[in-house]
C-alpha cells in the first residue's frame, strides 16, 4: 500500500538536543498529522495541521504544514527521554466522502547509548 | 471522556480461520477507521465506517470485511485466515461533520496467524 516518505528512519537522541523529523508525499494533502507510538500501543494524536504554511505547536512540539501541501515537518525542542518511541506522519484529504490516512514508515528515537 | 477500546488484546489463529475484532468509538465520535500494522510499517488503512455503512477502502481483499453498530462501535472480519495477515490491527475513531478531522486510536488486537 502507498506510504509516505519519512526521514530520518531513526535517530539517537541525547538529553536536552533538539530533534528534527519530515514527512513528504507525491499526492497533495488537506490534512496532516503527526502521532507518536510506544511499544505495544497505538498511535497517540501530537499535533494536527489542517493549512498550508501553518505552524502548530504542543509543549515542546511543533509542527509545519509545508506551502506545497506535499510535505510536513515536526520539531522537537529539548528532547527529555520519555520522547523515545516511533514518530508517524499521516496525509489525508478530508471534506470528501472517504476520510483515510496515509501513514509514513515512521521515525524512530533512541537514547544514545 | 472514554477513549477507544478494542477487543481482544491479542489472538492466534490457525491458516483457514475466520476471526472477528471489536472495536468501541470514543464517547462523541460516529466514524470508525480499522487500520492494518505490519511490524515495522505505518499502519495501512481498510476501510472506514460512517451512518453504519463503509465508507471507504483501502486495498484489501473482500475476505475483510466490517460492520459499524448504531451506538457506533464497530467489528472487523476477516475470512480464510492468511499468514500474512498476521499484524496489529488498529480502530480509530472520529468525528464526522466539523471542521476538523482527527483520529484516535486504540491500542489495538495483534493477531497471529500460525
Amino acid at each position: 500500500g502507498q506510504q509516505l516518505n519519512q526521514s530520518p528512519q531513526s535517530m539517537f537522541i541525547q538529553e536536552g538536543e533538539d530533534v528534527s523529523m519530515n514527512c513528504t508525499s507525491s499526492s497533495i494533502f488537506n490534512t496532516w498529522l503527526w502521532y507518536k507510538q510506544d511499544p505495544g500501543e497505538g498511535p497517540v494524536l501530537l499535533i494536527a495541521l489542517y493549512k498550508a504554511g501553518e505552524l502548530t505547536s504542543n509543549g515542546r512540539l511543533t509542527a509545519q504544514f509545508g506551502i506545497t501541501r506535499k510535505d510536513s515537518f515536526l520539531n522537537i525542542s529539548a528532547s527529555i527521554p520519555s520522547d523515545v518511541g516511533i514518530y508517524f506522519c499521516a496525509g489525508g484529504n478530508y471534506g470528501g466522502s472517504q476520510g483515510n490516512l496515509i501513514f509514513g514508515k515512521g521515525t524512530k528515537l533512541s537514547v544514545k547509548p | 471522556e472514554t477513549g477507544v477500546t478494542q477487543s481482544p488484546t491479542h489472538l492466534i489463529k490457525t491458516r483457514g480461520q475466520q476471526v472477528t475484532l471489536r472495536c468501541s468509538s470514543q464517547s462523541g465520535h460516529n466514524t470508525v477507521s480499522w487500520y492494518q500494522q505490519a511490524l515495522g510499517q505505518g499502519p495501512q488503512f481498510i476501510f472506514q465506517y460512517y451512518r453504519e455503512e463503509e465508507n471507504g477502502r483501502g486495498n484489501f481483499p473482500p475476505r475483510f470485511s466490517g460492520l459499524q453498530f448504531p451506538n457506533y462501535s464497530s467489528e472487523l472480519n476477516v475470512n480464510a485466515l492468511e499468514l500474512d495477515d498476521s499484524a496489529l490491527y488498529l480502530c480509530a475513531s472520529s468525528w464526522t461533520g466539523g471542521r476538523t478531522y482527527e483520529q484516535y486510536f486504540g491500542p489495538g488486537t495483534r493477531l497471529t496467524v500460525t
